[in-house]
């Protein structure tokens, strides 16, 4: 069975702090890895990784993906208030139907 | 606008009350899909469509329905609805496969 696992599951951090947030998955036929942030409604896109060690960054937001560890972390520096919201790994197949959504790390940035 | 929009936005409803949800697209993907979101579970898919013809089933597809009437509208029916089913639901799209998926703002469906 394809899983998605997000570590932590809830995270508390100060403005300023750096955070990672883990995504390890166990599928077969993968396609691409993506985060989605996801703040009082719909999930919107933030990265999609298909290659390993090749970071995507945007702003203070970066990921990588390892393909051979099966695992992507998403970091955020220097974090503020308006970082506090669900995050997202969703991982594609090669059959490419839809998308196997880990449950979401949940992240406060406290002022 | 909103490329993604779905109606209700919000519902209440009783047991055993059949109900629609519907979605709309003006991105022009043939791809679109249905999700459920409940909390620590994650987003689950419910039902996907890869063209008008074509609408298979997720991986909680029991007790749901969905029709697709157009390319761009596809809509979901839960048929006799059961407390459990109280969440909240989006519908998404995408041009195809690797493509990014765009999510509507979602419909929070309760079921007494």
């Amino acid at each position: 069975e394809d899983k998605v696992v997000q570590s932590p599951l809830s995270l508390v951090v100060h403005e300023g702090d750096t955070v990672t947030l883990n995504c390890s998955y166990e599928v077969t036929n993968f396609r691409s890895l993506l985060w989605y942030k996801q703040e009082k409604k719909a999930p919107t896109f933030l990265f999609m990784l298909t290659s390993s060690g090749i970071e995507k960054k945007s702003g203070r937001l970066s990921s990588i993906l390892d393909k051979k560890e099966l695992f992507s972390i998403l970091n955020i520096t220097a974090t503020q208030t308006g970082d506090s919201a669900i995050y997202l790994c969703a991982v594609e197949l090669n059959s490419g139907y839809a998308l196997n959504f880990g449950k979401g790390t949940s992240l406060l940035v406290t002022p | 606008d909103a490329d993604v929009t779905q109606t209700p936005r919000n519902r209440i409803t009783k047991t055993g009350k059949r109900i629609m949800l519907e979605c709309s697209q003006t991105k022009g993907h043939d791809r679109m899909y249905w999700y459920r979101q409940d909390p620590g579970l994650g987003l689950r898919l419910i039902y996907y469509s890869f063209d008008v013809k074509d609408i298979n089933k997720g991986e909680i597809s029991d007790g749901y329905s969905v029709s697709r009437q157009a390319q761009a509208k596809f809509s979901l029916s839960l048929e006799s609805a059961i407390p459990n089913q109280t969440a909240l639901y989006f519908c998404a799209t995408a041009r195809g496969a690797s493509d990014t998926q765009y999510f509507g703002p979602g419909t929070r469906l309760t079921v007494l």
